[in-house]
């Protein structure tokens, strides 16, 4: 059973430009959230994707932008980049359903901003 | 503000022991609790889901929901130095689709 994969593991990009981060998830699972860690806290939630829609937003700026495709996969863009930016970024899938269900992380990406 | 609060550690406990892990919440309509294990550098792995109230045991891992006090706990029983982890506790406040609210973790140690 695949689990959630992401790609890829690390980057390091200069302060000003954009990266593009991607996720497959969980075999059946049709949810994807993408979440932001940075260095000693807790995950902060950036956005979810259901139906090729961004259907919640956590309080990240527009510069964080996603996009899922029909297979459920998903992209999480970054424009402009700032020294703040650099995190471990966590994709998590799961399953629709109100009030929440298990989510499961991928490996996850860690960006360094330079 | 929809929080989620622990209490960062570390939390040190001799092999063998019991290792109690809390975290309270500020929304008492939650409905979803979580527990994940984050080693250091790795990503988040979940190891107990609960979602009423009372214990609810996988193994040597036991969840317990207090939505009353809105309050959840972990114990793990004959902690092993491999238990050795960030744990972290999340919510999915109200209504929800599996939105995560986290704590910043607990670091637990357990000494040979």
């Amino acid at each position: 059973d695949a689990g959630v994969t992401q790609s890829p593991t690390h980057l390091i990009k200069t302060r000003g430009q954009q990266v593009t981060l991607r996720c497959s998830p969980k075999s059946g699972h049709d949810t994807v959230s993408w979440y932001q860690q940075a260095l000693g806290q807790g995950p902060q939630f950036i956005f979810q994707y259901y139906e090729e829609e961004e259907r919640q937003r956590g309080n990240f700026p527009d510069r964080f932008s996603g996009h899922q495709f029909p297979n459920y996969s998903s992209e999480l863009n970054v424009n402009a980049l700032l020294l703040g930016d650099s995190a471990l970024y966590l994709c998590a899938s799961s399953l629709n359903y109100v009030g929440g269900t298990e989510a499961f992380f991928g490996q996850g990406t860690r960006l360094t901003v330079v | 503000q929809k929080e989620v609060e622990q209490n960062s550690g570390p939390l040190s406990v001799p092999e063998g022991a019991i290792a109690s892990l809390n975290c309270t919440y500020s929304d008492r309509g939650s409905q979803s609790f979580f527990w994940y294990r984050q080693y250091s550098g790795k990503s988040p792995e979940l190891i107990m889901s609960i979602y009423s109230n009372g214990d609810k045991e996988d193994g040597r891992f036991t969840a317990q929901l207090n939505k009353a006090s809105q309050y959840v706990s972990l114990l793990i029983r004959d902690s092993q130095p491999s238990d050795s982890a960030t744990y972290l506790c999340a919510v999915c406040f109200g209504s929800g689709y599996s939105t995560l609210t986290f704590g910043k973790g607990t670091m637990l140690l357990v000494s040979p």
